[in-house]
């Protein structure tokens, strides 16, 4: 079954820190694509990235990266230089491509407050 | 386009009342959902489509009803409100082609809160 934990329930950390937020996952797929989503406060949900299970080359754009790692079925975000438009709540979600899946299952999220 | 659309985007209800938010999205997508999102819970899969026609349950579908007569349109009913399904219901769509590589999107919320 799929399963994606975020136990990081809320971070709190000052600007132009580095912060990381874990996101561990469980598929017995070999074929799988992992997403992460933001939410800022007004509460719309926005995409970030996806990641199919074939590629683990780790991913940057601008102040954010993407850390994927199958060993220990981890797909972590990172962001660097952190600003106050940062703060959001970040979603890890997981979709197996086996069995006819077609649902994405979302982790619980960590809320992330970036203090000026 | 207008995207994936909610309304309403505020509902009060009493309990035992039964209503139907309204999703739509103008993009052509196949499949579409309903999640729900609690404090703490994340984003539970209530029910999908993956197309006309075609629905199937998600993980915690009890308590909800969806049809899927158009492409365009998603409708998730609530048979007989109680103060559990007070919740923020999201409606999100992505294309058919590619699956579930594709990224969902995700109209803006209705906010439910049943008395």
């Amino acid at each position: 079954a799929q399963k994606v934990t975020q136990a990081q329930t809320e971070i709190s950390v000052v600007e132009k820190e580095d912060v990381t937020l874990d996101c561990v996952y469980e598929t017995r797929d070999t074929t799988y694509y992992l997403f992460w989503y933001k939410q800022p406060p007004s509460g719309e949900l926005v995409f970030l990235i996806r990641r199919n299970s074939f590629d683990e080359q780790n991913e940057i754009s601008g102040r954010y990266s993407w850390n994927f790692q199958k060993s220990t079925s981890s797909f972590n975000f990172t962001i660097t230089a952190s600003q106050v438009v940062d703060s959001a709540v970040y979603f890890c979600a997981l979709s197996e491509a086996g069995g006819g899946g077609f649902k994405t299952i979302f982790g619980a999220g960590t809320r992330l407050f970036v203090k000026a | 386009n207008a995207g994936v659309t909610q309304t309403p985007k505020f509902q009060v209800l009493k309990t035992g009342q039964s209503m139907t938010l309204q999703c739509a999205q103008d993009m052509n997508h196949e499949y579409m959902s309903w999640y729900r999102q609690d404090p703490g819970m994340g984003l539970r899969l209530i029910h999908y489509s993956v197309g006309a026609g075609i629905t199937d349950q998600g993980e915690v579908p009890n308590g909800y009803n969806v049809s899927r007569s158009t492409t365009e349109d998603f409708p998730l009913r609530l048979l007989s409100a109680a103060p559990s399904q007070t919740s923020v219901y999201f409606c999100a769509s992505r294309p058919g082609t590619g699956g579930v590589r594709n990224e969902q999107f995700f109209g803006p919320g209705t906010r439910l809160t049943v008395l």
